[in-house]
This record gives C-alpha cells, structure tokens and sequence, in this order.
C-alpha cells in the first residue's frame, strides 16, 4: 500500500512555463484534495475533488485546473507559470471526508 | 467564511505539559482535526473532534467545544520528537463542501531538553 503519492519531489520552472503535478493514491478514497503550503501561511486549499468526474475549486484556485478521471488520479495542471505559486504542493486524499492522508509534497520554484 | 486562529510559536520543555488553542469561526462545521507537521515532511493527523469534550489518544488528548469555537491540543510528557508545527483544522459541512479541510496558520513547537 503506498498512500498517496506526488510527483515530482522537485521541480524548477520559468515564467510562463506550463506543468502538472502528479498525484496518486490506492487506498479507493473518493475525497481528493490539493493544498498549497507558504511560510506563514498555512495550508491553503485549491481544487478538492468528492469523486471521478466531479471537482470544486477550493480557496486560491487562480491559476490552476483539475480534473478527476479515474478514482486513483487527481492531476494539478499550472496553466502559465508565475512566481506568486513558488510553493510547497500537498495532495490529500480521503475516505468520507474524514482523516486526511497526505503524500510527501512537491517544491516548486519559479523564477 | 472561515476563520481559524492559533498562537504562531509556543516553547516548552522536555517531560513538560503544553496546550495549543485553537478557535474557529466556520459557516458550517463538520468536525475538528489536528495534524502534526516535521520540518520539510507532510502532515500527519493526531485527532478528531465531532462532539463536545475531550478526545484522549495517549500523550495527547484533544477538546473540542463547539459553542465555544474552540479547541485545544494536550500534549503530555513532552519529548524532543514532539518539536514539530501543529495545525488546527476545520471540516465544512455539508453538501459539496464536506470534506473540505479549513487550516490555521500552525503553532510552532519548540522542545527544549
């Protein structure tokens, strides 16, 4: 069983540059969610998703899509770059909107 | 909206007894968590309030009251480990909200031996 997994770990981008965090997770949770951590600020919700096919933005969705296909996969697409979303990446994954489990997180710089 | 205050740093020191505070202004509530975060790691949850009192889980035990919108985090028998940020969090109630995870800002812990 490995959770909830992210990737990459690591990744560096220019302004402007488009990309998709990857996330993953096996434990059949229906509740998948996406977060963004900056010192200071906590963590922030983006797109949160309750099921394949149906996804809602959260609090700083600007900038950013989801899409929910299958019930193990919920991609993080950043349309166009900014340095404003240099930040650490959560995905979270849940069963009935209880306890959260979270993967290891991706780094995003960009410059 | 949502609002979820907690003290930015906390110290103590080892074999200590700490509480966290937490309050929260939610439209809709559907339950109070608290995760542990290490430096540069993930969160991890430690406990779940739904009702009124207290939630006991060995070293640490959680109270909730929601009259108040409030809860605290009990950590006892502090240890080195126990250094870590500690993040109050609200579930939304309801319809396509549930599920949905409010945070506050974190309590940074600091253990000193």
């Amino acid at each position: 069983n490995a959770g909830v997994t992210q990737t990459p770990k690591f990744q560096v981008l220019k302004t402007g540059q488009s990309m998709t965090l990857q996330c993953a997770q096996d434990m059949n949770h229906e509740y998948m969610s996406w977060y963004r951590q900056d010192p200071g600020m906590g963590l922030r919700l983006i797109h949160y998703s309750v099921g394949a096919g149906i996804t809602d933005q959260g609090e700083v969705p600007n900038g950013y899509n989801v899409s929910r296909s299958t019930t193990e996969d919920f991609p993080l697409r950043l349309l166009s770059a900014a340095p404003s979303q240099t930040s650490v990446y959560f995905c979270a994954s849940s069963s009935q909107g209880f306890e959260q489990y979270f993967g290891p997180g991706t780094r995003l710089t960009v410059t | 909206g949502q609002n979820i205050d907690q003290p930015t740093e906390m110290t103590a020191t080892e074999g200590a007894i700490v509480q966290i505070n937490c309050t929260y202004q939610t439209s809709g509530f559907n339950g109070l968590f608290w995760y542990q975060q290490h430096a540069g790691e993930a969160p991890t949850f430690l406990s779940y309030n739904v009702l009124d009192g207290l939630e006991e889980k060995g070293r640490f035990s959680s109270f909730l009251s929601r009259s108040k919108g409030y809860s605290y985090l009990l950590l006892k028998e502090l240890q080195m480990k126990d250094s870590a940020s500690y993040l109050c969090a609200v579930s939304a109630a309801g319809g396509s909200t549930l599920g949905r995870l409010y945070f506050g800002r974190g309590t940074q812990l600091t253990v000193w031996p």
